[in-house]
């Protein structure tokens, strides 16, 4: 079965610093993953995917994210982090049959900015 | 459009209350899930349908039932509620279950209490 870990609970950064943000996969096939940030009190809103191609993903909100097969890696960075990113990020894998119908989430990393 | 709708936000229900969560959606979608957030847990699979008329179990359906009379609704309903039910959920819609290709959009979700 897939699984998605997600080794940091919270992480805190200062305003402007770079961020990254780590998730680890298991899957015996090619994985389809997927990076989620929910705002407090919010759902959760798609900041990007992966499933082919460029092992390098470009998201929304200045958004990044590297699949690195060796690793079973695909963490998320930022190179200049607002205040208003302040929210918990989930990383998530694909998985079923073709139709690739469900999700699997990690349980979250809360991300907490500083002034 | 609203997107994804979910009533109520807020719920308290005493143990073996039966309640029914409301989720709806306007953009046509086919797909549609449910989700559980717990603490520590991320999110995890109650139950998906694929269109009108069809249902499926997802990582944890036990005490939950679904249907799908039409496209625009997706209710899960309690039907004796458990203090181990204590949980966020939310509601999620996509065109279809290839979620590769497809966003799956979220709703806002419910915040449920089993006293």
């Amino acid at each position: 079965a897939q699984s998605v870990t997600q080794p940091d609970i919270h992480i805190t950064v200062s305003e402007g610093a770079s961020l990254e943000l780590r998730c680890n996969y298991s899957y015996g096939a090619t994985p389809y993953l997927f990076w989620y940030v929910q705002s407090p009190g919010q759902g959760l809103q798609l900041l990007l995917k992966y499933f082919s191609g460029d092992t390098l993903v470009q998201g929304i909100k200045g958004f990044e994210a590297e699949f690195k097969r060796s690793q079973s890696s695909f963490n998320l960075r930022k190179p200049s982090v607002h205040w208003s990113d302040a929210a918990e990020y989930f990383c998530a894998v694909a998985a079923g049959n073709s139709g690739y119908s469900t999700l699997t989430f990690g349980k979250g990393t809360m991300l907490l900015v500083s002034p | 459009n609203a997107g994804v709708t979910q009533t109520p936000k807020f719920q308290v229900l005493k143990t073996g209350q039966s309640m029914t969560l409301q989720c709806a959606q306007d953009m046509n979608h086919e797909y549609m899930s449910w989700y559980r957030q717990d603490p520590g847990m991320g999110l995890r699979l109650i139950h998906y349908s694929v269109g009108a008329g069809i249902t499926d179990q997802g990582e944890v359906p036990n005490g939950y039932n679904v249907s799908r009379s039409t496209t625009e609704d997706f209710p899960l309903r309690l039907l004796s509620a458990a203090p181990s039910q204590t949980s966020v959920y939310f509601c999620a819609s996509s065109y279809s279950r290839h979620l590769l290709t497809d966003t799956q959009y979220f709703g806002p979700g419910t915040r449920l209490t089993v006293l």
